[in-house]
């Protein structure tokens, strides 16, 4: 159980084109989802939260109209990266958090890995 | 600001113990200690998580220190898959809606055979 899945698992585009990564929690439901991304050789880098039916809160140096986050259902979370440009390339993770007796879990998706050219 | 402390990396020989050192020392009383480990292109995995008392399962055993300043998480019987990099962090677990897991730089922990 508790299984979290990203789509795509990869995309390349092409630079000035906007790109979305859709985050789904399969088998419980998460009031709350974060939105990381990792550079080579780097850790993960926390960029915003967000809970069902309100707007994401985002760290400090993040781009909240670059990076568009919905969080419409409490089983999908997506991030939009808008006019994407070859710094954005990088590997985008979300994780969810659940209700209840998984409330204090963090559950990861496998990542989704994103080429601007 | 970092609220735990890793070493860099680690290397060990397949079937051995693998022992990773964390070191909190300003680690809050209701916070607690997390370990999960990134496999190279993938998501973080859970590992296993404590509060003070030692913790063991199917996966690895954590140990935490009596004044819970440090901590460290054993694979008993390392093999070539658990190559991965290993976070330690300390997190409140409870009430607290929206708090993320805040990712340090890991030990690159290297199984060989």
């Amino acid at each position: 159980g508790a299984v979290v899945s990203q789509h795509p698992s990869w995309v390349i585009c092409k630079s000035g084109t906007s790109v979305k990564i859709e985050c789904r929690s399969l088998d419980f439901q998460a009031t709350t989802m974060f939105w990381y991304r990792q550079f080579p050789k780097q850790s993960l880098m926390l960029m915003a939260t967000s809970n069902e039916g309100s707007k994401a809160t985002y760290e400090q140096g993040v781009e909240k109209d670059k990076f568009l986050i919905n969080h419409a259902s409490l089983t999908l979370s997506t991030l939009t990266v808008t006019s994407a440009h070859p710094e954005d390339s990088s590997f985008y993770i979300c994780s969810a958090r659940g209700t209840g007796a998984l409330f204090n879990e963090q559950f990861f998706g496998p990542g989704t890995r994103l080429t601007v050219l | 600001d970092a609220k735990t402390t890793q070493p860099p990396s680690m290397d060990c020989a397949e079937g051995r113990a693998a022992n990773l050192p964390c070191n909190h020392s300003t680690i809050s009383g209701n916070e607690y200690v997390y370990w999960y480990r990134q496999i190279h292109s993938q998501g973080p995995q859970y590992i296993i998580h404590g509060l003070k008392n030692n913790e063991t399962n199917e996966m690895a055993s954590l140990i935490i220190t009596e004044d819970r300043k440090s901590s460290t998480l054993i694979l008993p019987h390392a093999t070539l898959r658990d190559t991965a990099v290993y976070y330690c962090i300390v997190r409140v677990a409870t009430g607290q809606a929206g708090t993320a897991l805040i990712f340090g730089k890991g030990t690159t922990l290297s199984v060989s055979s």
